[in-house]
């Protein structure tokens, strides 16, 4: 079965420490994995997208990184500010040419001052 | 800048009514999602089209239909509302990338509740 499965399911930290979420999943074909930001009461945004060859990716303060053959992908906050705090969604995509994602539960992020 | 826009950021029905979201892509995109989001389940696809008057079914189809008669609009449609479809509805639209990838829009959401 299709699976993507996130670490921790929620995180607090203060102000300015860095963080690590964790996702791994068990989609089979794999096309790419994306790490989207959900604000409360919003629509995710996207905030990075890695294929198969690529196994860092870099938004402004996110990293996120993938190990394809242990089916695992991170995404690093460095620095963190209050605007941080959020969902954040991994995402993987199987080979289909209509677009169709699998989405994992989210971790919420709060950053507290 | 792409924009994806639902008519309602909040919608309160009563059970059995029937109940249209409606959403709007400009970019011209040929996929177009719906899904709905609750806690601790994430996001589950409903329905999903990839053209004009073509649609498939996604995880969780019962209780909703969908209609695509124009490209830039998705409408999803609840027959007879019911309680257990209190949710965050979640539209989306897509296009294909260059590397081949579908980089996926999101709308602002729907909090629907029905009472």
């Amino acid at each position: 079965k299709n699976q993507v499965e996130q670490s921790p399911q929620s995180l607090i930290i203060l102000e300015g420490k860095n963080c690590t979420l964790q996702c791994n999943y068990t989609v089979s074909p794999f096309s790419n994995l994306r790490w989207y930001k959900q604000d409360t009461g919003r629509g995710p945004v996207s905030l990075t997208i890695m294929t198969f060859s690529e196994n860092t990716k870099s938004n402004g303060r996110y990293t996120a990184t993938l190990d394809a053959d242990t089916k695992q992908s991170s995404l690093h906050i460095t620095a963190s500010q209050l605007s941080d705090s959020a969902s954040y969604i991994c995402v993987v995509s199987g080979s289909s040419n209509t677009g169709k994602l699998i989405f994992g539960q989210g971790t919420t992020l709060q950053v507290k001052p | 800048d792409v924009k994806v826009t639902q008519s309602s950021r909040y919608l309160v029905k009563r059970t059995g009514e029937k109940v249209f979201l409606e959403c709007v892509q400009d970019m011209d995109h040929e996929n177009m999602f719906w899904y709905r989001q609750d806690p601790g389940l994430g996001l589950r696809l409903i329905y999903f089209s990839y053209d004009v008057k073509m649609k498939e079914k996604g995880d969780i189809p019962e209780g909703y239909s969908v209609s695509r008669e124009k490209k830039e609009r998705f409408s999803l449609i609840l027959e007879s509302a019911s309680t257990n479809q209190t949710s965050m509805y979640l539209c989306a639209s897509s296009f294909v990338s260059g590397r081949g990838t579908y980089e996926q829009y999101f709308g602002p959401g729907t909090r629907l509740t029905v009472t």
